[in-house]
């Protein structure tokens, strides 16, 4: 069965600060799916990158980047420079692919507070 | 316009009623989800079809019964409602069942059962 830990439920920065968010996840599978989903306080889900189990190139987005370490099985997230906007619920999710029947499975999400 | 739609956003309800939920997307996606999000945050998927048909049932009690008239949309109607059933809903939508492709998610539901 799939499963992802995102161990770390609260941080808090203050503004500027570089933050890493972690995720580690379990799978039987060689073909997968990962995400990162951000949930600002107005409550609606947006989507941030998808990355498939056989692209370990890390990926940069602005002030936002990505490590993708198969060894380790984490799909860590960084933000670089936080800025109060960056305060959200931010969800690691796994999807085995090639399933009809497949799902995405979510982390269960760190709560990022910056603070000005 | 937007992509997911769902109504009603907030619902607030007796226990023991009925009531439903319904969900539209304008993506011309095969597959649509219902995830239901707790007090703790935590997502956990419901249903999913695909082209009208369930694919997922992820041992959601009777009382939840989904409906999909067409591709485009996916209704969830809720029986007998319970104090436990409070909780955040989400619709969602993707191009296949297959997992490769990311979730379009609606703004979400809102449900108070008192």
């Amino acid at each position: 069965a799939q499963k992802v830990t995102q161990a770390q439920t609260e941080i808090s920065v203050v503004e500027k600060e570089d933050v890493t968010l972690d995720c580690v996840y379990e799978t039987r599978d060689t073909t997968y799916y990962l995400f990162w989903y951000k949930q600002p306080p107005s409550g609606e889900l947006v989507f941030l990158i998808r990355r498939n189990s056989f692209d370990e190139q890390n990926e940069i987005s602005g002030r936002y980047s990505w490590n993708f370490q198969k060894s380790t099985s984490s799909f860590n997230f960084t933000i670089t420079a936080s800025q109060v906007v960056d305060s959200a619920v931010y969800f690691c999710a796994l999807s085995e692919a090639l399933r009809a029947n497949s799902k995405l499975t979510f982390g269960k999400g760190i709560t990022l507070s910056v603070r000005p | 316009d937007t992509a997911v739609s769902q109504t009603p956003k907030y619902l607030v309800t007796q226990m023991g009623n009925d009531k439903s939920i319904k969900c539209e997307q304008n993506l011309g996606h095969d597959t649509m989800y219902w995830y239901k999000q707790d007090s703790k945050k935590f997502l956990k998927i419901m249903f999913s079809y695909n082209n009208k048909e369930l694919i997922i049932n992820e041992t959601v009690p009777n009382r939840f019964s989904p409906k999909s008239p067409d591709k485009a949309h996916l209704n969830l109607h809720i029986n007998s409602l319970e104090l436990g059933d409070s909780a955040v809903y989400f619709c969602a939508s993707s191009q296949w069942t297959s997992g490769t492709g990311e979730l379009f998610f609606g703004e979400g539901s809102r449900l108070t059962v008192l």
